[in-house]
């Protein structure tokens, strides 16, 4: 069966750029969680989806990242005017419910490089 | 500093042998997960523990949770190759919430 999945794998980009992330989720999975991991250090939380709202976006590290959900399906993270501090792998990932009980499922992530 | 902390951060261990890695939380932890990492494969999801005192296994990982010590351990019996990879505490300091808390990994070297 489908797992999650992300694209692109790699993406290189110049200081400035935009860049759109994207992320495919299980199938009727309803929520859909962000989060970055720089080189050597854990996953940092970035945003969270339950359907297509996004109730806390704290997580954000600023007001160059936005994401949108469509429906219960496809989310994009976008990265404005990037950064070289923005270099990092994007994981996402899904479950069935909105709950820290379940399991989430993650993506293979994005590896976004900012020269 | 670091909420979840993990040790050792890397370890480099003889096929066959015994290892364990732990994590520990600053605070109360109302859910903890182990994660396992691979190059390319995402993270792949291991087992979670939610009560003091439980342990789970996994064909050769087994996992508990000390509440009392807000630490929880993973050990991997006779290890193979196939075990190598970075490994990954997550968890919940916020009862019934989505935002899980990781620690920093710990890159597991198995040689044949």
């Amino acid at each position: 069966g489908a797992g999650v999945s992300q694209s692109p794998s790699n993406k290189v980009t110049e200081k400035g750029k935009d860049v759109e992330l994207r992320c495919d989720p299980i199938s009727g999975h309803t929520a859909l969680y962000w989060y970055r991991q720089r080189l050597g250090q854990g996953l940092e939380f970035l945003i969270y989806f339950q359907g297509n709202s996004a109730p806390d976006k704290s997580g954000l590290p600023s007001d160059r990242f936005s994401a949108e959900r469509t429906g219960e399906s496809v989310s994009t993270l976008t990265i404005q005017r990037t950064q070289q501090e923005d270099s990092a792998v994007y994981l996402c990932a899904s479950s069935l419910v909105r709950s820290s009980y379940n399991e989430q499922f993650f993506g293979p992530g994005t590896r976004l490089t900012v020269l | 500093s670091q909420e979840l902390e993990q040790s050792p951060q890397s370890l480099i261990v003889q096929e066959g042998k015994n290892l364990t890695i732990n994590c520990t939380s600053s605070k109360t932890l109302y859910g903890l997960y182990w994660y396992k990492q691979k190059y390319g494969e995402g993270l792949i999801f291991l087992m979670m523990l939610q009560k003091g005192g439980e342990e789970k296994s996994h064909e050769k990982i087994t996992a508990k949770l000390d509440e009392k010590k807000q630490q929880s351990s993973l050990h991997i019996t006779a290890s193979q190759p196939s075990h190598a990879g970075i490994y990954l505490c997550g968890a919940d300091h916020t009862s019934g919430t989505y935002k899980y808390i990781f620690g920093t990994g710990t890159r597991l070297k198995v040689l044949a």
